[in-house]
């Protein structure tokens, strides 16, 4: 069975700072691998995805994430934090199959705070 | 630009109501998912449907149902509401690959 974990409840970082956002995932096969952001009040956004290829993906916003197949990780970076990247933020997988069961998994989600 | 709505931003509804929940797309995605969203639960499936009048449980189908008629429309339905049913509620839509997701702003449901 496939599934994500997301550590952290809450990430408490200073503007200006690196900002790193922890994803850790179980599934049978290579994964597809999602990040999605959801501002108060508003639906989930699509961040970026990984499917192959480069194990660094750049997305949305300044974001980039990393796939780390030994670590089963697909951790969410950014350089440098903003006020306005505060938001709640949900990663999440899918086995490579196509079929009815194979369905997206979201994580619980990580609350992303920028202090100014 | 592609664009999911869902009927209503708010809804408070007493127990015993029933409740429709409506999703339109505009993007002819032949994925459609309910979903709802609870404070350190993230996002659990309730069903998708990958075709019109095709429907699939997802992991927390009781006490609601689905339907679609048309591509473009997926409604959720609460029989009978309960107070457990207060939840945010969260529409999607996708290719049929399933890859990335493209959601709507959410219901939140209050059932008194």
């Amino acid at each position: 069975a496939q599934s994500v974990a997301q550590p952290e409840d809450q990430v408490n970082v200073a503007e200006g700072n690196p900002l790193t956002v922890k994803c850790t995932y179980s599934v049978s096969g290579n994964p597809y691998l999602f990040w999605y952001v959801q501002y108060p009040n508003r639906g989930l956004q699509f961040l970026l995805k990984y499917i192959t290829g480069d194990n660094l993906v750049k997305g949305s916003y300044g974001f980039e994430a990393e796939f780390n197949k030994s670590q089963t990780s697909f951790h969410l970076k950014k350089p440098s934090a903003l006020v306005s990247d505060s938001a709640l933020y949900f990663c999440a997988v899918r086995a490579p199959v196509y079929s009815s069961a194979s369905k997206i998994i979201f994580g619980s989600g990580t609350r992303l705070s920028i202090r100014p | 630009d592609v664009k999911v709505t869902q009927s209503s931003r708010y809804l408070v509804k007493r127990t015993g109501e029933k409740v429709f929940l409506e999703c339109v797309q505009d993007m002819d995605h032949e994925n459609m998912f309910w979903y709802r969203q609870d404070p350190g639960l993230g996002l659990r499936l309730i069903y998708f449907s990958y075709d019109v009048k095709m429907k699939e449980k997802g992991d927390i189908p009781e006490g609601y149902s689905v339907s679609r008629e048309k591509k473009e429309r997926f409604s959720l339905i609460l029989e009978s509401a309960s107070t457990n049913q207060t939840s945010m509620y969260l529409c999607a839509s996708s290719l049929p690959s399933r890859d990335t997701q493209y959601f709507g702003p959410g219901t939140r449901l209050t059932v008194l």
